[in-house]
């Protein structure tokens, strides 16, 4: 089945540790998305990729990294320098242009500071 | 700067009612609008899209009107069932310039919970 991947579902992290979410897609799209969610709050962008080799800062890069060395995979890594990392992450892909294309989004990775 | 805003933030009815859902964002130069829902702990489902072209769009008990000119896109659910419960999320998409890029922009959603 098409769709998009992302392991672990739930992570810890300790402090000053980086952890690196995994996010990998079989539906042949070009853009990639990773956003963040807290509770009660809207879906952030913390960065994106719409061709490989290539991606861009969201709202809220500060803290995290990325590569986009395949199409099909987009990891990202929540570094030390993330403050106030515990959250839900979720990786989202789709066609890059186009109105009537749609995003489509994983399962999500609870991420938490212990 | 485009926001969107998803009023109320949490909804109670009883199962059979029909109900509307609201959004609003604050600049009508949209590529696309999206409705999506989301189960606790789980990610984005997309529901409906409507093109900016559009006024609206249909699936099964499921209707959504997009008004540019208002800033306003509404999410119709005829005859709720328990099943429905779940948080609904609006996005609008943008087009930016130089270089072309793509953007979504998020509401913070509306929890729905229909009673048996």
């Amino acid at each position: 089945d098409g769709g998009i991947t992302q392991s672990p579902k739930y992570l810890f992290r300790k402090e000053g540790q980086n952890v690196t979410l995994s996010c990998e897609q079989n539906l042949n799209h070009d853009a990639m998305y990773w956003y963040r969610q807290d509770p009660g709050q809207g879906l952030r962008l913390i960065y994106y990729s719409q061709i490989v080799n290539d991606f861009q800062k969201g709202d809220i890069a500060e803290g995290y990294s990325v590569s986009r060395e395949k199409k099909e995979s987009f990891p990202l890594t929540v570094t030390s320098a993330q403050k106030n990392p515990t959250a839900f992450y979720l990786c989202a892909s789709s066609i890059f242009s186009g109105a009537g294309n749609t995003i489509y989004f994983g399962e999500g990775s609870w991420l938490t500071v212990v | 700067k485009q926001e969107v805003t998803q009023i109320p933030a949490a909804l109670s009815v009883p199962e059979g009612e029909n109900l509307v859902l609201n959004c609003s964002f604050t600049d009508s130069a949209i590529y696309n609008l999206q409705w999506f829902r989301q189960d606790p702990g789980k990610g984005l489902t997309s529901l409906l899209l409507i093109q900016s072209s559009q006024r609206e769009q249909t699936s099964g008990r499921l209707n959504a009107s997009l008004d540019k000119s208002s800033g306003r896109s509404t999410l119709y659910i005829a005859a709720s069932q328990p099943g429905d419960s779940a948080t609904y999320l609006c996005a609008v998409r943008l087009v930016l310039s130089n270089p072309r890029t793509y953007k979504y922009i998020f509401g913070t959603g509306t929890r729905l919970k229909v009673l048996a």
